[in-house]
């Protein structure tokens, strides 16, 4: 059992490349998310997906699109990186939205920009 | 805006001590809160879940409990061991949104 899934793992970037960060789960949950962890920042939300169709902004969401393909499939899209978007992404699952479930966690996707 | 708070930001303990994280929130119109673990470099790991109709969970030496009322959550550990140290990060899901918001987590440091 996969439960959540993040490709890339690591990835270098040049200032004003673009690059798409995609995350999928396989537990039939309704609700994704994007976060990013910076040092003694805990994690911040990004962009949410409370179901299949919908997507909101979250804390942090400046310089960030995001994609919700299918149900199993929410990706995040740096159009023009830049250093302040050196980060570690979490992509998330949940059962959603509304429901009282637990989240499930990818591995994390650790982006340096240059 | 739900804002969820952690203390200490950091914590350094010898080995075989109990000790309590706290964990406080400003909405408590909450659905559940997680308790997680987070080695260096490393994903989340989930340790427990409380339901917003429980007041408490226990795995093994970990004890959480959740007062919705007043917004407030403690994760005990009991006889801690230098394995347990990690970052433990709270997150409470609900509120006025379909959001799951974090803290900004404990650094635990347990000393042999």
């Amino acid at each position: 059992n996969a439960g959540v899934t993040q490709t890339p793992k690591f990835q270098v970037l040049k200032t004003g490349q673009s690059m798409t960060l995609q995350c999928a789960q396989d537990m039939n949950h309704n609700s994704m998310y994007w976060y990013r962890q910076d040092p003694g920042m805990g994690l911040r939300l990004i962009y949410y997906s409370a179901s299949e169709g919908t997507t909101d902004k979250g804390e942090v969401p400046n310089g960030y699109n995001v994609s919700r393909l299918n149900k199993r499939e929410f990706s995040l899209r740096l159009e023009s990186a830049a250093p302040s978007q050196t980060s570690v992404y979490f992509c998330a699952s949940s059962v959603g939205p509304f429901v009282d479930t637990e989240a499930f966690f990818g591995q994390g996707t650790r982006l340096t920009v240059v | 805006k739900q804002e969820v708070t952690q203390i200490p930001a950091a914590l350094s303990v010898p080995e075989g001590e109990n000790l309590v994280l706290n964990c406080s929130f400003t909405d408590s119109a909450i659905y559940n809160l997680q308790w997680f673990r987070q080695d260096p470099g490393k994903g989340l790991t989930s340790l427990l879940l409380i339901q917003s109709s429980q007041r408490e969970q226990t795995s093994g030496r970990l004890n959480a409990s959740l007062d919705k009322s007043s917004g407030r959550s403690t994760l005990y550990i009991a006889a801690s061991q230098p394995g347990d140290s990690a970052t433990y990060l709270c997150a409470v899901y609900g509120g006025a949104t379909n959001k799951l918001i974090f803290g900004t987590g404990t650094l635990l440091a347990v000393q042999p």
